[in-house]
């Protein structure tokens, strides 16, 4: 699993509220990505990161935000929680060596919007 | 723009079949291809990856994949289902010189006794 350790693992917050979750890893990989994951939707790419305070948007980004002020730990925050941010979370990170690649996920965060 | 396609959403198939899991990429460049499966209520588990060696990729659990970069084509197949393949299948692209991995919509495997 890379070391990669997602908190919390589940979650049930109120409309309007903030929330962070956060991804841990202990392997000093470079590239962080936040994935939410929803039926019929695969896996959609939220932001990403490929370095400490370097960070960028995938293809649904608004409505949430992300930090990297360390190598080992990539936030995801959600500002103002809607129902539409219902869904399962998933952190992955992605290792390089010698010019091969692998990414690596973590456990998923379920997050219920009510 | 779409940058992975994969062609079926669902795929039914009887023990002891072949398996075949479609997916096409858009890519101006030999991108990096993976094949994840993702076990119900689980995380996402890597079967077999391409990053510009061996065109034919061998994965896990008797799983493999052929590069076809004149068919921008990159399917996964296996040659006997078994019914621990149930699960869901996604088809992952990480484009030449870029940072995104993008995912397929994935692929249902039902495997029939």
């Amino acid at each position: 699993d890379a070391g990669i350790t997602q908190s919390p693992r589940h979650k049930v917050t109120e409309t309007g509220t903030p929330v962070t979750l956060r991804c841990h890893q202990t392997e000093n990989h470079r590239y962080m990505y936040w994935y939410r994951q929803d039926p019929g939707h695969g896996l959609r790419l939220i932001h990403y990161s490929y370095g400490v305070k370097d960070t960028d948007k995938g293809e649904v980004s608004d409505g949430y935000s992300v930090s990297r002020s360390k190598t080992e730990d990539f936030l995801l925050t959600l500002e103002s929680a809607t129902s539409s941010q219902t869904s399962v979370y998933f952190c992955a990170v992605r290792q390089v060596l010698l010019g091969d690649t692998e990414a690596f996920f973590g456990q998923g965060t379920r997050l219920t919007v009510v | 723009a779409q940058s992975v396609t994969q062609l079926d959403s669902h795929v039914s198939v009887s023990e002891g079949t072949p398996v075949l899991l479609r997916c096409n990429y858009s890519s101006s460049y030999s991108p990096s291809l993976f094949w994840y499966v993702q076990h119900p209520n689980k995380g996402l588990q890597l079967l077999l990856k391409y990053t510009s060696a061996a065109t034919l990729v061998k994965g896990i659990n008797g799983f493999e994949a052929e590069f076809k970069k004149s068919e921008t084509s990159f399917h996964l197949t296996k040659p006997s289902a078994h019914m621990s393949d149930a699960a869901e299948y996604f088809c992952v692209v990480l484009k030449a010189a870029g940072n995104k991995l993008t995912f397929g919509g994935g692929t249902r495997v039902l495997v029939k006794p």
